[in-house]
């Protein structure tokens, strides 16, 4: 079935660094993918919609300049936290579809922890 | 970490039909549980959660899902489904006290003919 490979798994990084999350579609192309961000207690929260070889769709309240999304192709799309702050810590996961058959696919989250 | 496992693949019903979505966990703590839908071209609504009391908890657009605490379930259920709910249904974990990550499961897709 569609895998989706979500890269890395956990990572601790400085106030004021960048870091950068990778999505990728194993065994199909992904035309859309998804990124969700999860405060504790809480639900996921969209922060946007990213379509391949196109600028990504942000939802209100999330800064596009801070949370930079790259869907450059079919299997890749990265999600890089800029000038993280310790109020960026949380999970964050990506879900990826292609066809309509595929359905959607999640990734395995990421961890961010900025201290 | 805490695994899901959603038994259904594909489920395909009538309308009018009644609908159960099985979803299972594992992890002996303490946990939170969702119900997402996804409409095909969209992303995750949020059907339903438990979090603590009543384990038979109501959501949105008729669904509802209990709470089994001895089963490690958290079966969703709707008594008529309509031809707009077909889309594909995922069940989360949110393990808590371990790295309070979420989980889905693989997802179900639920074509409901008209």
């Amino acid at each position: 079935g569609a895998v989706v490979s979500q890269h890395p798994s956990r990572v601790i990084c400085k106030s004021g660094t960048s870091v950068k999350i990778e999505c990728r579609s194993l065994d199909f192309q992904a035309t859309t993918m998804f990124w969700y961000r999860q405060f504790p207690k809480q639900s996921l929260m969209l922060m946007a919609t990213s379509n391949e070889g196109s600028k990504a769709t942000y939802e209100q309240g999330v800064e596009k300049d801070k949370f930079l999304i790259n869907h450059a192709s079919l299997t890749l799309s990265t999600l890089t936290v800029t000038s993280a702050h310790p109020e960026d810590s949380s999970f964050y996961i990506c879900s990826a579809s292609g066809a309509v058959n595929y359905g959607y696919t999640f990734g395995s989250g990421t961890r961010l922890t900025v201290v | 970490a805490q695994s899901v496992s959603q038994h259904n693949h594909h489920v395909i019903l009538s309308e009018a039909a009644s609908l159960e979505l099985g979803c299972n966990y594992s992890y002996g703590g303490t946990v939170n549980l969702f119900w997402y839908v996804q409409y095909p071209g969209q992303h995750l609504q949020l059907l339903l959660k438990y979090f603590s009391g009543d384990p038979l908890v109501k959501g949105i657009k008729g669904f509802e899902a209990e709470f089994i605490k001895s089963k490690f379930s958290f079966n969703l259920r709707k008594p008529s489904v309509q031809w707009s709910d077909t889309a594909e249904y995922f069940c989360a974990v949110n393990a808590l006290g371990s790295n309070n990550d979420m989980r889905f499961g693989a997802g179900t897709r639920l074509t409901v003919k008209p």
